[in-house]
């Protein structure tokens, strides 16, 4: 079945400073790539998302890329603040029956420091 | 509301005992799904309904574990003779259509069994 790696499973990051995230997915019918946040005891919230159309998408400070042929994509955060803390997920869905069901990476803590 | 609603949003329970946990999804929503999120890992599928169609059940972890979907709206993911391993953070989203929709989530039911 679909897996989904996640990369680093722990950042730290200076204030400012830009932070990246990597996913790695094995299903190569997948054709649509959400990033989720998560603060501490909070629902998952969805920041951005990706469809296999596209290899790139920005969303001011935030933005995604998409590589289909090493089936890999990542999220980019510039200027990082101390509110960007808290737990990242990449996701995966798609193939043959495209449900939309949603495999997740294990997930980034970020920490951004004052 | 305008989101997604569960309930309830803490549940503690003995082993061996039943439970039932309720998702209301956002209005005009025909698909819905269920995941789990245990302590500190990511989230897992386990169900996904689309109208009137056969649900999708491959991420159910055991027998005991079933769910349904009444009048194309109401959720209610059923838990029979629980275990220690099924506590976990039971959370649901629905979004517009299925497929690459995007998902958004519900505040979960937090569940521990004693």
């Amino acid at each position: 079945g679909e897996n989904v790696e996640q990369h680093p499973s722990t950042l730290s990051v200076q204030e400012g400073d830009s932070a990246v995230i990597k996913c790695t997915y094995s299903d190569s019918a997948s054709n649509y790539f959400p990033w989720y946040k998560q603060e501490l005891g909070k629902r998952p919230q969805l920041i951005i998302d990706i469809r296999s159309n596209v290899g790139e998408k920005k969303d001011q400070r935030i933005a995604v890329t998409l590589n289909k042929t090493a089936k890999h994509f990542s999220l980019h955060i510039t200027e990082t603040q101390p509110e960007d803390s808290a737990v990242y997920f990449c996701a995966a869905s798609g193939g043959s029956s495209n449900t939309g069901k949603l495999i997740f990476g294990q997930g980034t803590t970020l920490q951004v420091k004052p | 509301g305008a989101g997604v609603s569960q309930s309830p949003s803490n549940k503690v329970t003995e082993k061996g005992k039943d439970v039932e946990l309720r998702c209301d999804p956002i209005s005009g929503h025909t698909a819905l799904y269920w995941y789990r999120q245990s302590l500190g890992q990511g989230l897992e599928f386990l169900i996904y309904f689309q109208g009137n169609s056969a649900p999708d059940k491959s991420g159910l972890p055991s027998d005991r574990f079933s769910a349904e979907r009444t009048g194309g709206s109401v959720s209610t993911l059923t838990i029979q003779r629980t275990q220690q391993e099924d506590s976990a953070v039971y959370l649901c989203a629905s979004s517009s259509t299925g497929g690459w929709q995007p998902q958004h989530f519900g505040d979960g039911t937090r569940l521990s069994i004693l």
